[in-house]
């Protein structure tokens, strides 16, 4: 099964752009990318999700490497409600099996 | 349209009492995930339900916890007897089939305190 690795925490400057990277070297072909984060004393909650190419939605940007072995979450500008745990997910069983890994802890400052 | 609930939000108990959390999943959803947060750490899965079925229980510490979806929606998670390490916010998120084409909701979590 294909693993995750991000940055334990990252650092990020109110209303500028931030970009939280996640590495899965031995990702397969058909495994999609997901991005959840999770705000203080809050269940996770679903950013974005992608396979090849890139993906925006209301929430954030999703940048996927031409090799797919590496992709990067952009927020486009941090607010302090950003300020959360970010997942970088590979879906396992077929597309129904989340398993965490500790993530990246975002501090936002003002 | 409501999300997922959980009950309840906080338990407070001693060791070796027995205790239960409640999950109400979002309508319609197929598929139902019992995960544990310690804290500092990511969730980790315990058990997945598909319908009435659990599907992967590997994780589930079976000599004290136990978990039904009765008729296929709600859920419920027991301990019995609770352990000190049992310390921990437990979450209930539910989907559609297929996550990776789709997306997990979670529920807000029961965090346990075990003295």
């Amino acid at each position: 099964d294909a693993k995750t690795t991000q940055p334990n925490s990252m650092e990020s400057n109110e209303e500028e752009p931030v970009h939280l990277p996640c590495n899965h070297s031995t990702i397969s072909g058909t495994d999609y990318i997901h991005w959840y984060r999770q705000l203080p004393s809050q269940g996770p909650e679903y950013v974005i999700h992608g396979l090849t190419s890139n993906v925006n939605n209301r929430m954030a940007s999703l940048a996927i490497a031409e090799d797919r072995k590496s992709s990067t979450l952009i927020l486009h500008r941090a607010t302090l409600r950003d300020a959360a745990v970010y997942y970088c997910i590979l879906p396992m069983e077929y597309g129904n099996k989340l398993v965490f890994g500790a993530g990246t802890i975002l501090r936002v400052k003002s | 349209e409501a999300g997922v609930v959980q009950s309840p939000r906080y338990k407070i108990i001693e060791k070796k009492q027995p205790v239960a959390f409640w999950c109400n999943p979002i309508s319609g959803h197929n598929t139902l995930y019992w995960y544990r947060q310690n804290l500092g750490q990511g969730p980790e899965l315990l058990i997945r339900y598909e319908n009435e079925e659990a599907v992967d229980d590997s994780q589930l510490p079976k000599d004290r916890f136990s978990a039904e979806r009765l008729k296929g929606v709600d859920s419920t998670l027991k301990i019995q007897p609770a352990e000190l390490g049992d310390s921990a916010v437990y979450l209930c998120a539910s989907s559609s089939y297929f996550v990776h084409t789709g997306e997990l909701f979670f529920g807000e979590g029961s965090r346990l305190t075990v003295l």
